[in-house]
């Protein structure tokens, strides 16, 4: 069935650095991605997504590039800041459901000055 | 900027007590849903709704659970006899158009905790 994984964290970073998150899944037909962010004590906020094979999906910085080659949608930053501390989930729907979403089971960012 | 909400936001019972939860999804969404996430876990799809009835469900959705719509806002989360293991976060989602790239908006959760 359809499937996602995600790097386990937590992820510790220093302010600037280069952030990369890796979401890889599993899915028959075409499945659209999705990041989602939870920030402490919130929901999940819908970050960025892409519909299609070679979209990149972008918002705050944050860019992700669907490559069905590897099956992979990989989280990028170039220069995290410290209220990017949060929790990362890769998600996907579609494929041969697109009734429900499927997540990854979350990565934690945690960013120190 | 319209949001769905969540109430509670902690719930606290004892196992064998029935428990609602409440969520008030975007009002011109037409697509409803469950999932859970136990502590340190995947958030996990419970069931899915639209046009009054469910639409799709886990296996984890046992006859334990049941959804309803009982006004033209609130979509309600039933657990008849609660567990421990029931012991999660629930979030509630909701979407427009329940197609596959369309974003399903989610509330921000409440906690449950069965002792």
């Amino acid at each position: 069935g359809d499937s996602v994984t995600q790097m386990e964290g937590p992820v510790t970073l220093s302010e600037e650095a280069f952030l990369t998150i890796n979401c890889t899944y599993t899915a028959t037909g075409y499945p659209s991605l999705f990041w989602y962010v939870q920030y402490p004590g919130e929901g999940l906020q819908l970050l960025l997504k892409a519909t299609k094979a070679d979209d990149k999906g972008s918002n705050k910085g944050f860019e992700a590039t669907y490559r069905k080659e590897t099956t992979s949608f990989h989280l990028e930053k170039g220069s995290v800041q410290v209220s990017d501390s949060a929790v990362y989930f890769c998600a996907l729907t579609g494929g041969n459901n697109f009734n429900k979403f499927y997540f990854g089971s979350g990565t934690k960012l945690n960013v120190k000055p | 900027e319209p949001e769905v909400t969540q109430t509670p936001s902690h719930q606290v019972t004892q196992m064998g007590q029935e428990v609602i939860l409440r969520c008030v999804p975007i009002s011109n969404h037409l697509y409803f849903y469950w999932y859970r996430q136990i502590l340190g876990q995947k958030v996990e799809f419970l069931v899915s709704f639209y046009n009054n009835e469910i639409s799709e469900k886990s296996e984890i959705f046992d006859d334990q659970f049941s959804v309803e719509r009982p006004d033209g806002s609130n979509f309600t989360l039933k657990i008849r006899s609660t567990k421990l293991e029931d012991s999660a976060m629930y979030f509630c989602a909701s979407s427009g158009m329940g197609q596959g790239a369309d974003e399903q908006f989610f509330g921000p959760g409440t906690r449950l905790t069965v002792l």
